[in-house]
């Protein structure tokens, strides 16, 4: 067990709708990142965000938004489904602290499987 | 940008030894990372490498070469509960933070 929550662990709807994601990092960490895993394209980073602001995007389509609320806690929406982007997402946390002290370990969140129909 | 390269799949038998290798290409280099993850499941840590050389991990062993942008993962005395995908993930720079670009992984089928 990481430590690192996510809900829902599976979520199945159709094209055109919207969901959210959440996800509870590890107690004291302050960095949390988003990713998207498919079989054809591997983990893929979408955002981060580091003590309630976004620190760093990826490849996030537009219709793809986030947000890390005072309790740390993140969501991750995603708007007008398609087929394409049923994927595992993942949530992910770190210390990272700041200042450059380098890169920390992530801990994954056990995913969130959706399936868009 | 960057590419990272690991071959797809690897077989290996119980109780020998196997080396997973990564090669990549990137800038503002600041770690490579070795992250072990069963079918349906979250990534796990492995092992981090930032400097040249080995790191030892138990049967895990990882070692990196910064001027030759390659790294292996090592696993020693292999089990079948190592039948997983092996990813290897390079850290780099970016606007004040460190994230980590995944390759496709590796997937190494342990047989008896």
């Amino acid at each position: 067990d990481s430590g690192v929550t996510q809900t829902p662990k599976h979520l199945i709807t159709a094209t055109g709708q919207r969901v959210t994601l959440r996800c509870s990092p590890r107690s004291g960490d302050l960095s949390v990142y988003w990713y998207q895993q498919s079989l054809d394209q591997g983990l893929q980073f979408l955002i981060q965000y580091y003590n309630g602001e976004e620190r760093a995007k990826g490849n996030i389509l537009e219709r793809f938004s986030a947000q890390q609320f005072p309790d740390l806690h993140s969501e991750l929406n995603l708007s007008s489904l398609e087929l394409g982007d049923s994927a595992l997402y993942f949530c992910a946390s770190s210390v990272d602290a700041r200042g450059g002290e380098g890169p920390n370990e992530q801990f994954f969140g056990p995913g969130t499987r959706l399936t868009v129909l | 940008g960057q590419n990272i390269d690991q071959p797809t799949e690897m077989t290996a038998t119980e109780g020998a030894i196997v080396q997973i290798n990564c090669t990549y290409q990137t800038s503002g280099f600041n770690g490579l990372f070795w992250y072990q993850q069963h079918a349906g499941e979250a990534p796990t840590f492995l092992s981090y490498n930032v400097l040249d050389g080995l790191e030892e991990k138990g049967r895990f062993s990882s070692f990196l070469s910064r001027s030759k942008g390659y790294s292996y993962l090592l696993l020693k005395e292999l089990q079948m509960k190592d039948s997983a995908s092996y990813l290897c993930a390079v850290s780099a720079a970016s606007g004040g933070s460190y994230i980590p670009t995944f390759g496709r992984g590796t997937s190494l089928i342990v047989h008896p």
